[in-house]
């Protein structure tokens, strides 16, 4: 079974309807973030939690609303979708960075390809 | 802020070497994370450098050289499914564990 899993995979809808996209992990990370890439951009962060009550804004929050319900489990919500909100999100877990080697290592969900018409 | 530089596109054929550059500006500068990401799928780890100097993992070493905010990824003996996008991507003190990703390059390996 895959560690961090997204639900939907694919997902087509009209400007103005309300969207969520939702992550969970069996890594037994505390740390998640949510990313959205575009051709050409990279991957461009939009929120990120490093526990369940911690919630932080990214470089593109705006637009977006995120709810971490519990530690396997952060969701993420377009109140109102728009058109240039069409592109591929990707959730990230992470575990505590460590001294030394191998700190942020991220781990990555399969993405969901989200179409706002 | 941050920023990072790499080129966006790289071709080479199969059974080459070829070596994906990447430079940074960052403050508080922690560690240098490579990851593959094959046709919209999850990105994946490949490597990280806290330290200067080379770590080879396989066909794959990456490089870090902090004085001149460099680093590379280099790819030996190319096979045709290490076509794939290549991120960099910078962690430092002041982004809390966060990581900063560069645009990607695009390899593409030819038979």
């Amino acid at each position: 079974d895959a560690d961090v899993t997204q639900t939907p995979r694919n997902r087509i809808t009209k400007t103005g309807k309300r969207i969520m996209l939702e992550c969970s992990q069996t890594k037994g990370h505390d740390r998640m973030y949510w990313y959205r890439q575009d051709p050409g951009l990279g991957l461009r962060l939009i929120y990120y939690s490093f526990d369940v009550k911690d919630i932080n804004k990214g470089e593109i929050s705006d637009g977006y609303s995120v709810s971490r319900q519990a530690q396997a489990k952060f969701s993420l919500s377009l109140e109102s979708a728009i058109p240039n909100q069409t592109a591929l999100y990707f959730c990230a877990t992470s575990d505590l960075p460590t001294s030394g080697s191998r700190s942020d290592t991220q781990y990555f969900g399969p993405g969901t390809r989200l179409t706002v018409l | 802020g941050q920023s990072l530089e790499q080129p966006s596109e790289v071709t080479a054929v199969e059974g080459a070497i070829v070596q994906i550059n990447c430079t940074y500006q960052t403050s508080g500068f922690y560690g240098l994370s490579w990851y593959q990401q094959h046709d919209g799928g999850a990105p994946t780890f490949l490597s990280y450098n806290a330290l200067d100097g080379l770590e080879e993992t396989g066909r794959f070493s990456s490089f870090l050289s902090r004085s001149d905010s460099y680093g590379y990824l280099l790819l030996q003996e190319l096979q045709m499914k290490d076509s794939a996008s290549y991120f960099c991507a910078v962690s430092s003190y002041n982004q809390g564990g966060k990581l900063i990703f560069g645009q990607g390059t695009e390899l593409s390996v030819k038979p």
